[in-house]
């Protein structure tokens, strides 16, 4: 059965940093095309960043709101995945899912976690 | 940049008819990188369609897509209480990477 764990939310100060964590069962990770995708309260999905396996180069690509604050970094021998979050800011307060990718061929995100909550606020 | 505009932004039905959702994208794109999506109350999103028109798997025949270019439907026939959500679409292009419809939640008549 494949899992998705995410961990590592809370709450922080505006500038603040914050590393979340999604722990993977259940399916090869290390070929896995992973996700973060957000939801901020009462809101719909926004796409964070995206990191690719390290059999095609382990590259990322992020987010206009993001990019140059956060960044997805992935250990395969510990099959978990990662969200360094920095210079928060109050629009960032989200519930952060990381999510895997089905097939290249068909990019949409077949497994989800169940999310964990980040509050940006002083 | 793609745009993805889902409409009605609320569709109010009963048990038994049938939902026609839409999604409509900003500019032309290939079929393969649209999907949709379901999401209930407190829980994460469910991939119901891929590749605009293929069911994932575990999803039963009542959800379909269908759509090409810039229209993008997903029906479910015979609503059962259960399928009452919020439906996204959600396409993978190039900058961004990937994009969100702003959803259409389903309601109960």
């Amino acid at each position: 059965e494949v899992q998705l764990v995410e961990s590592g939310g809370g709450l922080v100060k505006p500038g603040g940093s914050l590393r979340l964590s999604c722990g993977a069962s259940g399916f090869i990770f290390t070929n896995a095309w992973m996700s973060w995708v957000r939801q901020a309260p009462g809101k719909g999905l926004e796409w964070v960043g995206l990191i690719k396996s390290k059999v095609v180069g382990g590259t990322t690509d992020y987010a206009a709101p993001v990019k140059g604050r956060f960044t997805i970094s992935r250990d395969d021998s510990k099959n978990t995945l990662y969200l360094q979050m920095n210079s928060l800011e109050t629009e960032d307060t989200a519930l952060y899912y990381c999510a895997s990718v089905f097939t290249i061929r068909n990019p949409a995100f077949d497994y989800w976690g169940q999310g964990t909550p980040v509050t940006v606020s002083s | 940049e793609i745009v993805l505009t889902q409409s009605p932004g609320t569709l109010s039905l009963s048990p038994g008819e049938r939902a026609t959702l839409s999604c409509r994208a900003s500019q032309s794109v290939s079929s393969s990188y649209l999907a949709w999506y379901q999401q209930k109350p407190g829980q994460a999103p469910r991939l119901l369609i891929y590749g605009a028109s293929s069911r994932a798997p575990g999803i039963p025949d009542k959800f379909s897509g269908s759509g090409s270019g810039t229209d993008f439907t997903l029906t479910i026939s015979r609503l059962e209480p259960e399928d009452f959500a919020v439906y996204y679409c959600q396409h993978y292009g190039n900058s961004p990477l990937y994009t969100f419809g702003q959803g259409t939640k389903l309601e109960i008549k």
